[in-house]
């Protein structure tokens, strides 16, 4: 069966720290993945999209890094901020079409001062 | 450009009634998606569009209506509500042209069904 799984469930961090969240997945096939940000009330912004051939990528103070043979991925957040309290979603996708797309629960960060 | 936009922002349905969640983005993009996302769970794929007049089943479709006659909108129809249905609902479009991944999502209609 197609999952995403993600962990830490939650993560409390002090502004400034960095922290790390990972994401695990059996998708088959694997076209590229993506990590999502979703702020509360919100949708989903995308931060990276990564496909078989790349294993890391950037946007800003957001790494991510994806290792294809393990089947795992992690974001690396540097010296957060207040507003990096988010939910931040991992995203696996089957297709190039965007309709096989199996999305993680999410990893719900918390960055308090 | 407004981006994905999405109508009501909240709606209360009783068991039964029916409803439209309305999307329209700006953007001229080709493909458009429906999801529903329920508390700790991921986004589940409802139904998806690759062009007007083209349309196709996702992972959850029971219980749901889509259409597309225009490249702009892409409405969501909900026959019989159920208490089932109740959760955050976001639209999203892909412009496939450009061979981006991309998928742009609206803010969503949080919907009720009691």
């Amino acid at each position: 069966k197609n999952q995403v799984e993600q962990s830490p469930q939650s993560l409390i961090i002090l502004e400034g720290k960095n922290c790390t969240l990972q994401c695990n997945y059996t998708v088959s096939p694997f076209s590229n993945l993506r990590w999502y940000k979703q702020d509360t009330g919100r949708g989903p912004v995308s931060l990276t999209i990564m496909t078989f051939s790349e294993n890391t990528k950037s946007n800003g103070r957001y790494t991510a890094t994806l290792d294809a043979d393990t089947k795992q991925s992690s974001l690396h957040i540097t010296a957060s901020q207040l507003s990096d309290s988010a939910s931040y979603i991992c995203v696996v996708s089957a297709s190039e079409y965007g309709n096989k797309l199996v999305f993680g629960a999410g990893t719900i960060l918390r960055v308090k001062s | 450009n407004a981006g994905v936009t999405q109508t009501p922002k909240f709606r209360i349905l009783k068991i039964g009634q029916s409803m439209t969640l309305q999307c329209t983005q700006d953007m001229n993009h080709n493909y458009m998606y429906w999801y529903r996302q329920d508390p700790g769970m991921g986004l589940k794929l409802i139904y998806y569009s690759v062009g007007a007049g083209i349309t196709d089943k996702g992972e959850v479709p029971n219980g749901y209506n889509v259409s597309r006659s225009t490249t702009e909108d892409f409405p969501l129809r909900l026959e019989l509500a159920a208490p089932s249905q109740t959760s955050v609902y976001f639209c999203a479009s892909r412009n496939e042209r450009v061979s981006s991944y991309e998928q742009y999502f609206g803010p969503g209609t949080r919907l009720t069904v009691t």
